[in-house]
């Protein structure tokens, strides 16, 4: 079975710190995704890479970074939380470019910023 | 206007229902995606398809790329299909889900 992993379940953060988010997939998966999820908004794009140090922007990018050193590894960095940034974090992979590919999501990551 | 809409936006059924639900979208796609996202959060991939109609036990998927829209069938609904369902095109853009209830 995939096994997409994130680094915490729960996070708690105060406004202006620097978080990070990991996340890892176990099946050498070539794509992954961040989205963040949010009452009324449901589930918005905000980075994926389809390799290793390559990186594309989704609808929300503002704010955030990504970082992918290694191919089963993908993190989101928050340069400098705020509170807007309170929300459930999901990552997900699929096995490659194509659009069909079935995608595998991780557990979430609800991170609050005070 | 979102990309991809989806209706209703809650749904209450009786076990046993057959259930609908739908998602249209204004621009092209080269896949569609149903998801399942449990209380809890865990979203698991149900279907993806770009054309026809696929099915799994009893959830079956359909989309009319000419008219731009899909539907999620689930027959024999039970009260474990309850959940949150949600439609997205191409992995970039989703709808924001529907809440189905099915009580026993």
């Amino acid at each position: 079975d995939v096994k997409v992993t994130q680094s915490s379940r729960y996070l708690v953060k105060r406004t202006g710190e620097k978080v990070f988010l990991e996340c890892v997939q176990d099946m050498d998966h070539e794509n992954m995704f961040w989205y963040r999820q949010d009452p009324g908004l449901g589930l918005r794009l905000i980075y994926f890479s389809y390799d290793v140090k390559m990186k594309e922007k989704g609808d929300i990018p503002e704010g955030y970074s990504v970082s992918r050193e290694k191919k089963e590894r993908f993190s989101l960095i928050l340069e400098s939380a705020s509170t807007n940034q309170t929300s459930m974090y999901l990552c997900a992979s699929s096995l490659s470019g194509g659009w069909g590919d079935t995608q595998y999501f991780g557990p979430g990551t609800r991170l609050t910023v005070l | 206007k979102n990309e991809v809409e989806q209706s209703p936006q809650n749904l209450t059924a009786q076990e046993g229902e057959f259930i609908t639900i739908n998602c249209s979208y204004s621009v092209g796609i080269s896949a569609l995606h149903w998801l399942q996202q449990h209380p809890g959060g865990g979203i698991v991939s149900l279907f993806m398809l770009s054309s026809g109609k696929k099915k799994h036990g009893r959830l079956i998927a359909t989309i009319n790329i000419q008219e731009k829209h899909s539907s999620l069938h689930i027959t024999a609904s039970h009260p474990r299909d309850s959940a949150v369902y949600i439609c997205g095109r191409s992995r970039l853009t989703f709808g924001e889900g529907t809440q189905l209830t099915v009580n026993p």
